[in-house]
C-alpha cells in the first residue's frame, strides 16, 4: 500500500537555526497538509496546500513557517528561525480529494530545538 | 468554546467489555466526521468515517447526532490491541480538519 514518507525521523537543532522537514506524499494525491503535535497535546493543523499554493493556514503558521512543493514529489516545511516551543512531532499528510477523503499521515518528524 | 471537544478519559476497561465515548463540535456547518486512532508517539491512522445514518465496522460503531452536535464511538468486545488514543476529527471545508484532543482507552487483561 502506498504511504506518505517523512524525513528525517528525528531532527535536533539549535534555537535560531533553520530547519527543513521533508515529505513525499502519495503520488496521486492532490491535497497536502502539515500538522504538529507537541508532546502530550493535541494534533494541531498548520497548513494545507493545493494546486501549488497554500489553501488554508492556522494562526500557528506565522512568517517563520513556509511550505514548498519544489518538484512533483516532495512537499517541505521550513522553519526559518526555530524557537524552543517549535519542539514537536510534525506530521505530513495527503489526500486524494481534500479533507472529506481520508488523510494518510506520514510517520512524523520529531523536531527537538535546544 | 473549542471547535472539537472530547472526554480525555482514560477509560480503563477489561477485555471483552464495551466502551463508548463522545465528541462534541461547535460548528453546525461541519461537513464530515472521522475517528482516527493514535498509538503512543505514532501518526494518526483512520479508524472509520462517521455517516449520518450511523455505521459499523466490525466491533466499532460510529454515530452522528447533528441536532446535538456530537459524534460517538462504541467499541464492543474490547481487545488489548484496542488500547490507544481515539481522535475525533471534524471537517469544516476541503482544506482543514480539526482534531479533538483524544480519548485514551486502556484495555486490561
Amino acid at each position: 500500500e502506498p504511504e506518505v514518507t517523512q524525513t528525517p525521523s528525528h531532527q535536533v537543532t539549535q534555537m535560531g537555526q533553520e530547519v527543513i522537514l521533508r515529505c513525499v506524499p502519495i503520488s496521486n494525491h492532490l491535497y497536502f497538509y502539515w500538522y504538529r503535535q507537541i508532546l502530550g497535546q493535541k494534533v494541531e493543523f498548520l497548513v494545507s496546500f493545493y494546486n501549488n499554493e497554500i489553501s488554508e493556514k492556522s494562526e500557528i503558521f506565522d512568517d517563520q513557517f513556509s511550505v514548498e512543493r519544489p518538484d512533483g514529489s516532495n512537499f517541505t516545511l521550513k522553519i526559518r528561525s526555530t524557537k524552543l516551543e517549535d519542539s514537536a512531532m510534525y506530521f505530513c499528510a495527503s489526500s486524494v480529494k481534500g479533507a472529506n477523503s481520508p488523510l494518510h499521515f506520514g510517520n512524523g518528524t520529531r523536531l527537538t530545538v535546544t | 468554546r473549542k471547535e472539537v471537544e472530547q472526554d480525555p478519559g482514560p477509560f480503563n476497561v477489561p477485555e471483552g467489555a464495551t466502551v463508548a465515548f463522545n465528541c462534541t463540535y461547535s460548528n453546525s456547518a461541519s461537513q464530515s466526521f472521522f475517528w482516527y486512532r493514535q498509538d503512543c508517539r505514532k501518526e494518526p491512522k483512520l479508524l472509520m468515517s462517521v455517516y449520518s445514518s450511523g455505521n459499523e465496522d466490525g466491533r466499532f460503531t460510529a454515530q452522528l447526532n447533528r441536532a446535538s452536535q456530537y459524534i460517538s464511538l462504541l467499541i464492543r468486545d474490547s481487545k488489548l490491541s484496542d488500547s490507544a488514543t481515539y481522535l475525533c476529527v471534524v471537517i469544516f471545508n476541503d482544506y482543514k480538519l480539526s482534531f479533538g484532543a483524544g480519548t485514551t482507552v486502556t484495555v486490561r487483561a
